[in-house]
């Protein structure tokens, strides 16, 4: 399988924080997404990074992709209780398939 | 989520009886996606289309057919649920591939 792995599965941080989560995957990929989901709700898609990209930037968001290492890590600055979710990176192999990790539970504490 | 819609929201059905679920989009995507979430296993592929009537399996579709007759509909039928069916199941579209648009979800309890 494709499937990303996330680490770590559960996040805990005090407001203002920075928490990082990290996603492993198993073979070459086409480029890789990160996606929220808040209790109850869809996905909703974060930031894309190519295999030919090492890092990108969207607000307070910062993605890396390591390529060698087969792995990714999504930085979300000055956390806020708003961004209590869940977190999922999405590989893409090639064309418009897209496979899932298990994600990580972020919890941001007021 | 305002350019797709699932229907219905949730669902509780009887072990063997057929069950459709439906995604309508207003995004005139190309590309649709059926996926189902359980806890410990993520987001799992079961069915997807390409196109009107191009569709193909994911890596969970024992079970699950789907049918996709206009762009904008993508329709995936339980021909006879079975309690592991329970689960959430999500629709999603993209036009480009990057990244996808997810619908809100249907939770289908089947018992």
């Amino acid at each position: 399988s494709q499937q990303g792995e996330e680490d770590p599965q559960a996040l805990s941080i005090q407001e203002g924080e920075n928490a990082t989560m990290n996603c492993s995957y198993k073979t070459s990929i086409n480029n890789l997404q990160w996606y929220r989901q808040n209790s109850g709700r869809g996905l909703v898609h974060l930031i894309l990074i190519r295999s030919n990209e090492r890092e990108k930037h969207s607000g307070r968001l910062r993605v890396t992709l390591d390529t060698s290492k087969k792995s990714s890590s999504l930085l979300i600055t000055a956390s806020r209780a708003a961004d209590t979710a869940s977190y999922f990176c999405a590989t893409a192999l090639t064309g418009n398939q897209f496979y899932f990790g298990t994600g990580t539970s972020l919890t941001v504490i007021p | 989520d305002a350019g797709i819609t699932q229907s219905p929201r949730h669902k509780v059905t009887e072990t063997g009886t057929p069950v459709t679920l439906r995604c309508h989009q207003t995004e005139n995507h190309r590309y649709m996606y059926w996926y189902r979430q359980d806890p410990g296993h993520g987001l799992r592929l079961i069915h997807y289309s390409y196109g009107v009537k191009d569709t193909d399996k994911g890596e969970v579709s024992d079970g699950y057919s789907v049918s996709r007759s206009k762009t904008e509909d993508f329709l995936l039928t339980l021909e006879s649920a079975t309690s592991s069916q329970t689960s959430v199941y999500f629709c999603a579209t993209t036009g480009t591939g990057d990244g996808y648009t997810f619908g809100s979800g249907t939770r289908l309890t089947v018992v």
